[in-house]
């Protein structure tokens, strides 16, 4: 079976702070997929990045960047220097390649930049 | 591309009716799934397609649940008869069936029995 656990339900921080999102999965398929989507208050599911199993090398891309960890199991998301259109719920998600895309969501993270 | 499309966005109706929410996944994508957002459970895959086919439908509450996928770009989930306890917004996403690609999702329908 397969979980995702993200620990933090709601971050709250000023504008230009960065924000670091934790998210930990459980899964026995040695080949799968990571990753995170956002959901701003309009509602739809956004999605920002993603990472295979076999790829561990951390990215930047813009203001987003991504700590991905297979010994601990761990896929983190920062947000730097982050802005008030970045408050939103966070969502991490695993694919195992035997699932054939289908999603298995954490809780979500709820992020909310003060001004 | 105007993307996952579905409808209505907003749907209030009385517990025992019948509700049918529609979906018109981004042409070109071959698989389709239907997620339910609730406060208590989050995000839960109801029923995925492939191929228009169903694949596997485990996450589909009960009985009272049904989806179908007639052509390559429409899906319905009906719920029959609806209870209170189906509140909630249900998300169509469509994605390649490739290992690792993106699903792109609806904006979803906020579904409300009163």
């Amino acid at each position: 079976a397969q979980k995702v656990t993200q620990a933090q339900t709601e971050i709250s921080v000023v504008e230009k702070e960065d924000v670091t999102l934790d998210c930990v999965y459980e899964t026995r398929d040695t080949t799968y997929y990571l990753f995170w989507y956002k959901q701003p208050p309009s509602g739809e599911l956004v999605f920002l990045i993603r990472r295979n199993s076999f790829d561990e090398q951390n990215e930047i891309s813009g203001r987003y960047s991504w700590n991905f960890q297979k010994s601990t199991s761990s896929f983190n998301f920062t947000i730097t220097a982050s802005q008030v259109v970045d408050s939103a719920v966070y969502f991490c998600a695993l694919d195992p390649e035997a699932a054939g895309n289908k999603l298995t969501f954490g809780g979500g993270t709820r992020v909310l930049v003060k001004p | 591309d105007a993307g996952v499309i579905q409808s209505p966005r907003h749907e209030v109706t009385e517990m025992g009716q019948e509700v049918t929410l529609r979906c018109k996944p981004i042409s070109g994508h071959n698989s389709l799934f239907w997620y339910r957002q609730t406060m208590m459970r989050g995000l839960e895959l109801l029923i995925y397609f492939n191929n228009n086919v169903p694949i596997d439908d485990s996450g589909m509450p009960e009985d009272r649940f049904s989806a179908k996928m007639p052509n390559a770009s429409f899906s319905t989930l009906k719920i029959q008869p609806s209870e209170p306890r189906d509140s909630a917004v249900y998300f169509c996403a469509s994605s390649m069936h490739s290992a690792g690609t993106e699903a792109f999702f609806g904006q979803g329908t906020r579904l409300t029995v009163v």
